[in-house]
């Protein structure tokens, strides 16, 4: 069966320090891994997805298949980063449904 | 251009009662899926729609849950004798239209509370 975890339910941070959200999955097979955020009053969005290789807001995840992680760094916190956080996964074929984790809250201090 | 859209927001539903939630996904889009997200916790998959064609619907909770997208756009997800245990956010989301690994967008959910 496929599964995330995110252990930590509420991460809080000062301004300008780092964060790291924790990810870690079960698949049987190669996944792709999502992370999805959610602002206050708005709708769950993606940030980004592994294969894109891309840096969002300043965010970034690497997929460690040994460790079967997946988790979301920024290497200065801003305010509007404050958020809750959603790490995903789904498989490459047959069904193409989101497995997300529980969700960890990021709370941005000034 | 529009993204997924829901209706209604917010149901208060008595126990019992049936309901009908409705999905408005993003025009052209292939692929839809209903997921249940329940307070405190992440969404989990409920159905998923190709087209009109339901394809999975392995992960509705209960035969009281019946969805259906008669023409391969919109969506209604009915709950019919609802319980207690059914209030949940209640989210869609579509991806397209090659309906295969493409993002999935989501709607902004439909509250349900049933008392």
């Amino acid at each position: 069966a496929q599964r995330v975890t995110q252990p930590e339910k509420l991460l809080s941070v000062f301004k300008g320090a780092p964060v790291e959200l924790k990810c870690n999955y079960s698949y049987s097979g190669s996944p792709e891994l999502f992370w999805y955020v959610q602002y206050s009053r708005q709708r769950l969005q993606l940030l980004l997805r592994h294969i894109s290789r891309e840096s969002i807001k300043g965010f970034t995840a690497d997929l460690n298949k040994g460790e079967t992680s997946f988790h979301l760094k920024k290497p200065f916190a801003q305010e509007e980063d404050s958020a809750m956080y959603y790490c995903a996964l789904s498989g490459w074929t047959g069904r193409r449904a989101l497995t997300f984790g529980s969700g960890t809250r990021l709370q941005v201090q000034p | 251009g529009a993204g997924v859209s829901q209706s209604p927001r917010y149901k208060v539903a008595k126990r019992g009662q049936d309901v009908a939630l409705r999905c408005d996904p993003i025009s052209g889009h292939v692929s839809l899926f209903w997921y249940q997200q329940a307070l405190g916790q992440g969404p989990e998959f409920l159905t998923y729609f190709q087209n009109e064609a339901q394809l999975d619907k392995s992960g509705l909770p209960s035969d009281r849950f019946f969805a259906e997208r008669p023409e391969g756009s919109v969506s209604t997800l009915k709950i019919q004798r609802t319980q207690q245990e059914d209030s949940a956010v209640y989210l869609c989301a579509s991806s397209g239209p090659g309906g295969g690994t493409e993002t999935q967008y989501f709607g902004p959910g439909t509250r349900l509370l049933v008392l």
